[in-house]
C-alpha cells in the first residue's frame, strides 16, 4: 500500500485479555516506531526498530508490552493481561532512514484500544 | 529531563485572522525540531523540520521559525481546513534512543 497500515483500527478488550496490534509500514522503510497516544495528549514513544533489530524499548511501560518485527517489515505490538490504563491509541510510524535527517515519520491511522 | 511544552492548548480563530502557536523546549542538545498536523482519528502528518536557531520554513499559509528555546508556527489568513491539532516534537542529543519527544499539541479551530 501507499501508506502505513494498522489493524485493527478499533479493539475492545476485557481486562486481563491479551491483544495484538499489527503495523504494516511503507515498503522499504528501515525504521519503525510505536507510540502510545492517550486522549488529549501527544504521542509517547514506546519502542523503535531498525530493520528487524529492536534498538530501543525504553518507552514500553511494563513487561506486559512486547513488540517484534521478525523479518524487518511487519511489526506486532502485543499487550498481555490488559489493564484499563492501557486504553489509548497506538500509533505506528515508519521512516526511510532513522528519521535523523529529516524528522519525517509516516504515521498510520492508529489502533484505538479500549479496555473494559 | 527533556521537555516540550506547547501553548495555547486550544485556539479559535476567525477565518483570515492570523496567529501563532508556540512550542518551548528544554533539551540537552537539539538535533531537530519538527511540526506535525493531526486531524481527528488520523495519525500525525509531517509538516516541517528545523535544525538551528534562525531557521525558517514555509508551506502555504504556515511558517515555522526556531530560536534557541522555542519554535513558533505562524498561520497567516487561516481557512477552516487548517483546523487540526498541531504537534511539536524534538529529537535530542545524545541520540541514544531515536526518540521523538512530542508536546501535547495545540487544537486549532478556524471558524468560517
Amino acid at each position: 500500500g501507499a501508506g502505513v497500515s494498522q489493524s485493527p483500527r478499533y479493539k475492545v478488550a476485557k481486562r486481563g485479555q491479551d491483544v495484538a496490534l499489527r503495523c504494516d509500514p511503507i515498503s522499504g522503510h528501515v525504521s519503525l516506531f510505536w507510540y502510545q497516544q492517550a486522549l488529549g495528549q501527544g504521542p509517547e514513544f514506546l519502542t523503535y526498530f531498525q530493520n528487524e533489530a529492536q534498538l530501543d524499548k525504553s518507552g514500553l511501560p511494563s513487561d506486559r508490552f512486547f513488540a517484534e518485527r521478525p523479518e524487518g517489515s511487519v511489526s506486532t505490538l502485543k499487550i498481555q493481561r490488559t489493564q484499563q490504563e492501557d486504553s489509548a491509541v497506538y500509533l505506528c510510524a515508519s521512516s526511510l532512514d532513522r528519521g535523523r535527517n529529516t524528522g519525517e515519520l509516516f504515521f498510520g491511522e492508529g489502533s484505538r484500544l479500549t479496555v473494559l | 529531563e527533556d521537555q516540550v511544552t506547547q501553548s495555547p492548548e486550544a485556539l479559535r480563530l476567525q477565518e483570515g485572522e492570523s496567529s501563532s502557536l508556540n512550542c518551548s523546549y528544554t533539551v540537552s542538545g537539539l538535533r531537530g525540531l519538527f511540526w506535525y498536523r493531526q486531524d481527528p482519528g488520523k495519525g500525525p502528518e509531517f509538516l516541517f523540520t528545523l535544525y538551528s536557531a534562525g531557521e525558517e520554513k514555509e508551506k502555504e499559509r504556515l511558517k515555522a521559525t526556531l530560536t534557541k528555546k522555542e519554535s513558533f508556527l505562524h498561520i497567516t489568513a487561516p481557512k477552516p481546513e487548517d483546523s487540526a491539532t498541531y504537534l511539536c516534537a524534538v529529537q535530542a542529543f545524545p541520540d541514544t534512543g531515536n526518540q521523538f519527544y512530542f508536546g501535547t499539541g495545540t487544537s486549532l479551530t478556524v471558524i468560517p
